[in-house]
């Protein structure tokens, strides 16, 4: 069964662009969360969906958002990129409607220039 | 919202003793505390949960307690082994509220 799988990887962009990340969930999983990692702060949360719907939002400004579509892949999306933002994106995935037993994908490494 | 507070940041045992690492939480609504593991350049992964309905859950090496009076939980590893190491990070909510808070990690370094 493949895991929860991240594209791309890495990415690296200037200020002010805008970027998609992309995650597929283990299958059978229809809840994906997304968090923000920096070194020292720990994983933010950012935004969880399940069945196509947002049902939490962390503290996070309008710039993030996301969305899920109904094979249950998520994209994250950041407008206007800011320094600040660079960071490790990591999305997970779980079976139930819960939060219980998360499944992490490998992440996505954003830049920002 | 919740918010989850780990101690330490850093810790450093040797081969053989025990690492201790706790969290509190602020929100009394809150009912289930994974523990994540995450090693270098890997993915977290989750290593052992309690529900608040449970004071201890043991999975060999691994404990975790909780005290739900007092807001607190934490992980417990006995004979530590240098595949130990890593950053383990404690987290909260609602089992039926998708808003999991996690702590800001504590870094395991385990000696030879």
């Amino acid at each position: 069964k493949a895991g929860v799988t991240q594209t791309p990887r890495y990415l690296i962009k200037t200020r002010g662009q805008q970027v998609t990340l992309s995650c597929s969930p283990i299958s059978g999983h229809r809840s994906v969360s997304w968090y923000q990692q920096t070194p020292g702060q720990g994983l933010q949360f950012l935004f969880e969906y399940f069945s196509e719907t947002q049902r939490n939002k962390g503290n996070f400004p309008g710039r993030f958002s996301g969305r899920q579509f109904s094979n249950s892949r998520s994209e994250m999306n950041v407008s206007t990129l800011e320094l600040g933002d660079s960071a490790l994106y990591l999305c997970a995935s779980s079976r139930r409607a819960s939060n219980e037993k998360l499944f992490f994908g490998s992440g996505t490494q954003l830049s920002v220039l | 919202g919740e918010n989850v507070e780990q101690h330490p940041s850093t810790l450093s045992v040797q081969e053989g003793d025990s690492a201790v690492i706790k969290c509190t939480y602020s929100d009394s609504a809150s009912n289930y505390f994974p523990w994540y593991k995450q090693e270098l350049g890997k993915r977290p992964q989750l290593i052992i949960d309690i529900r608040s309905n449970v004071g201890e859950k043991k999975d060999q090496r691994i404990a975790v307690t909780l005290n739900k009076t007092a807001k607190h939980f934490s992980l417990h590893i006995t004979e530590t082994q240098p595949e130990d190491s890593a950053v383990y990070f404690c987290a909260a909510s609602q089992s039926n509220n998708n808003d999991m808070r996690f702590g800001a990690g504590t870094r395991l370094t385990v000696k030879p």
